[in-house]
């Protein structure tokens, strides 16, 4: 069974840019989650999906940030534009539905110069 | 809001000795606790957890005890071998299924 899988591994790019990350769950999984490190801190939580609905976008940072599944399958990630902050490890998981464990990909790590 | 502490950060073992990592949290609610192993280069990996209804749970050379009255729950690794090194993160699920995590324990096994 494929893991999660994230493209791409690593993206540096210019602040005032646009960058598209995009995840491909675990076939099956209806719940995808997208979660983001940046740098000395912990791994933080920016929202969830349930199938092609969004069941919560608590720790979404701003408007800057938009996150989209159509279809209910891979789930793009956009940063436009992007801000020095935004760098950091870009995390996506997916459960089964309805239940834990999330299983986690291996990250964008995402660089704004 | 939900937070989650983690301790130590850094721990250094030498090769078959021990481990053991602790973690508390804030929300009553909260009924799901997972480890996870993060390598170089790699994502989180699940490498146990424990629900609410349960005090102890273990796998080989890990096991996760739990105590809801407390509020803490901890990691134990024992043997420790090379390849065990990596950053271990705890964190906590309730009923909206997202994780808040621990900030992480970068443990080191030395031979």
């Amino acid at each position: 069974e494929a893991g999660v899988t994230q493209f791409p591994s690593h993206s540096v790019i210019e602040k005032g840019q646009t960058v598209t990350l995009r995840c491909d769950p675990i076939s099956g999984h209806d719940n995808l989650y997208w979660y983001r490190r940046v740098m000395g801190k912990e791994i933080k939580f920016l929202l969830h999906f349930v199938k092609e609905s969004k069941q919560d976008e608590s720790g979404m940072p701003n408007n800057r940030f938009l996150a989209e599944r159509t279809g209910g399958t891979y789930s793009t990630l956009k940063v436009q534009p992007a801000e020095l902050e935004d760098s950091g490890v870009y995390f996506c998981a997916s459960s089964q539905p309805g239940a834990q464990p999330q299983h986690f990909g291996d990250g964008t790590r995402l660089s704004i110069l | 809001g939900e937070n989650v502490e983690q301790h130590p950060s850094t721990l250094s073992v030498q090769e078959g000795d021990s481990a053991v990592i602790k973690c508390t949290y804030s929300d009553s609610a909260s009924n799901y606790f997972p480890w996870y192993k993060q390598e170089l280069g790699k994502g989180p990996q699940l490498i146990i957890d424990i629900r609410s209804n349960v005090g102890e749970k273990k796998d080989q050379r890990i096991a996760v005890t739990l105590n809801k009255t407390a509020k803490h729950f901890s990691l134990h690794i024992t043997e420790t071998q090379p390849e065990d090194s990596a950053v271990y993160f705890c964190a906590e699920g309730g009923s909206n299924y997202k994780l808040t995590f621990g900030k992480g324990t970068l443990l080191t096994v030395n031979p």
